[in-house]
């Protein structure tokens, strides 16, 4: 949807190295999400967040650290990245309505070496 | 915690034919969100149908239909009149209302031609 943008849209870094993946969204959502895809795991929750002020963990937060600079921004960052945060990472955003619908960016490959 | 099961890792169909995608859930909550979502080799999440659990009546999008079956957690996908666009990744999704969604693995449609 090119209403939510992610950069980069690819990534190659070394052990050890702090990356930020970055979430733009022009829908005007409040909600904003970050996932992972892993072959044969399918997506799993890093972080979420439904305001400004507001931050929750996902299933799998260990390593990651989120930071919702305005509404329409969240970013991701890897303080140590490791390799087996080498993964599909998906940006998504929600109006919170009833109909919970989910709309993701295009994605960022990461690979760590 | 909830799970989400796409038992069928793989799945082809002949080009205009058509073909179910699985999938079950696990919960004990009455209120909650179904989706399909589809993943080309763009890698490009797209919404393909939702189902609100309220709703008794199975969601229709033209050449796409939910079979949803409460009591049995059970939630497929039946693409009719399959076409060549439609190979992708198909991944089932469940959410409670202010929650986070849960994905399957995925299942891999092939269509031949």
């Amino acid at each position: 949807d090119a209403d939510v943008t992610q950069t980069p849209r690819n990534r190659i870094t070394k052990t050890g190295k702090r990356i930020m993946l970055e979430c733009s969204q022009t829908k005007g959502h409040d909600r904003m999400y970050w996932y992972r895809q892993d072959p044969g795991l399918g997506l799993r929750l890093i972080y979420y967040s439904f305001d400004v002020k507001d931050i929750n963990k996902g299933e799998i937060s260990d390593g990651y650290s989120v930071s919702r600079q305005a509404q329409a921004k969240f970013s991701l960052s890897l303080e140590s990245a490791i390799p087996n945060q080498t993964a599909l990472y998906f940006c998504a955003t929600s109006d919170g309505r009833i109909q919970e619908t989910q709309y993701f960016g295009p994605g960022t490959r990461l690979l760590v070496l | 915690a909830q799970t989400v099961t796409q038992s069928q890792p793989e799945m082809s169909v002949q080009e205009a034919e058509t073909v179910t995608l699985s999938c079950t859930y696990d919960t004990s909550e009455s209120d909650y969100y179904l989706f399909w979502y589809k993943q080309p080799p763009s890698r490009q999440m797209i919404l393909v149908i939702r189902q609100e659990a309220y709703k008794q009546q199975n969601a229709t999008e033209n050449r796409f239909s939910v079979n949803f079956q409460k009591a049995a957690k059970s939630f497929s996908l039946k693409i009719s009149d399959s076409q060549l666009g439609d190979a992708a990744m198909y991944f089932c999704a469940y959410r409670r209302a202010n929650n986070d969604m849960r994905f399957g693995a995925g299942t891999r449609l092939t269509v031949k031609p």
